[in-house]
């Protein structure tokens, strides 16, 4: 699996949007991208994944670079429950094998 | 609909005293994981299992045994038990609908004196 860059914190104020960037510059044609998020003290929480084409569902939007070697996770108007740890991972699609998590962007987000 | 359960919450421990970690899902999913997350740090696979019956090793599989009972339980074992495995442990069950989507387990705290 592609090993993922992400910065160590961002902070975002409550309201604004919070893109979250992830590198992943040695990911593969078949690899996805995949975010999760853990707010503290609780287990991760799958947000959304993508290949190539920009995603979107009711948590965030996925922007993938058309070269694939980067990608952003946007909140679009962020609340204080956004406050939490990122996780940008890559991976082959459908696998047995497990999700590796680095350790992520802690988001704060500020009222 | 629970989804992913985990008993106990919490636990405290004497080095070499042993306890089974309970995990259970009603989702009907094949695969099922168990993680540990210690402070500062990211996940890490403890073991997995892929299918009823079947178990393998993750990242960090050192003094730690698993039994897939069924479809919907997969316990973690520690023999005995070590101040180095004091951590939180989340159990994970994985949909094959939807690519790698797994479902957490609110997780276990647990400490080795």
């Amino acid at each position: 699996d592609a090993k993922t860059t992400q910065p160590p914190s961002m902070d975002c104020a409550e309201g604004r949007a919070a893109n979250l960037p992830c590198n992943h510059s040695t990911i593969s044609g078949n690899e996805y991208v995949y975010w999760y998020r853990q707010i503290h003290s609780q287990g991760p929480q799958y947000i959304i994944h993508g290949l190539k084409n920009n995603e979107t569902n009711e948590m965030a939007s996925l922007i993938i670079t058309e070269d694939r070697k980067s990608s952003t996770l946007i909140l679009p108007h962020a609340t204080l429950r956004d406050t939490a740890v990122y996780y940008c991972i890559v991976r082959v699609g459908l696998g047995a094998n497990n999700l590796f998590f680095g350790t992520g962007t802690r988001l704060t987000v500020i009222p | 609909n629970a989804g992913v359960t985990q008993t106990p919450k919490f636990q405290v421990l004497k080095t070499g005293q042993s306890m089974t970690l309970q995990c259970a899902q009603d989702m009907n999913h094949n695969s099922m994981y168990w993680y540990r997350q210690d402070p500062g740090m990211g996940l890490r696979l403890i073991y997995y299992s892929a299918s009823e019956g079947t178990t393998d090793k993750g990242e960090v599989p050192n003094g730690y045994n698993v039994s897939r009972l069924n479809k919907r339980e997969f316990s973690l074992r520690l023999e005995s038990a070590a101040p180095s495995q004091t951590s939180v442990y989340f159990c994970a069950s994985r949909t094959e609908l939807f690519q790698e989507t797994q479902y957490f387990g609110p997780g276990t705290r647990l400490l080795v004196l």
